[in-house]
């Protein structure tokens, strides 16, 4: 089974102070991606990755940052975090693209 | 621009069929997912449909209709484990990620 982990369920950050979300996939998949869901607006893509130290952005990458140095490794990174980035964060990958694998998610709270 | 469009919610009973529909627009189109995602879960993988017709999984079906650039998902025998969020995804492109729409919940009543 593919497993993907993600470094904390629930998060707690101040204003101004810079965040890591890491996630962790097991089964080699060249494809990684990072979303955040908040209700009603479903799954929006932040950034993506299709290889090692490759990265693009997604429909919403202002405010965020991403690396990715191993291949099983994705982190994304909130520079100076604000409290309209208080959401879910989701991390998933893929080796076919119509079928990506999520890890359990961040709950981040930004006060 | 892409969207896609999904119902908000649907509520159905226990034991009964239910369909989700879905219709996109899209500059490109390879093919259609679903996902399912209960309450605090993560989403999961039910199905992908690239060609026109029914593909069916068990208790679930999905169908793809490009011409109509419509699909839907179709859960039979409900059961109230089915209570969750179901979204459809397209992909535009071979190299472009999935674009999700917005997510329908389903209930499931007794």
């Amino acid at each position: 089974d593919v497993k993907v982990t993600q470094s904390s369920r629930y998060l707690v950050k101040r204003t101004g102070e810079k965040v890591f979300l890491e996630c962790v996939q097991d089964m080699d998949h060249e494809n990684m991606f990072w979303y955040r869901q908040d209700p009603g607006l479903g799954l929006r893509l932040i950034y993506f990755s299709y290889d090692v130290k490759m990265k693009e952005k997604g429909d919403i990458p202002e405010g965020y940052s991403v690396s990715r140095e191993k291949k099983e490794r994705f982190s994304l990174i909130l520079e100076s975090a604000s409290t309209n980035q208080t959401s879910m964060y989701l991390c998933a990958s893929s080796l076919a693209n119509y079928e990506q694998y999520f890890g359990p998610g961040t709950r981040l709270t930004v006060t | 621009g892409q969207s896609l469009e999904q119902p908000s919610e649907v509520t159905a009973v226990e034991g009964a069929i239910v369909q989700i529909n879905c219709t996109y627009q899209t500059s490109g189109f390879y093919g259609l997912s679903w996902y399912q995602q209960h309450d605090g879960g993560a989403p999961t993988f039910l199905s992908y449909n690239a060609l026109d017709g029914l593909e069916e999984t068990g208790r679930f079906s999905s169908f793809l209709s490009r011409s109509d650039s419509y699909g839907y998902l179709l859960l039979q025998e409900l059961q109230m484990k089915d209570s969750a969020s179901y979204f459809c995804a397209v992909r535009d492109s071979g190299n472009t990620p999935l674009v999700f729409g917005k997510g329908t919940r389903l209930s499931v009543i007794a």
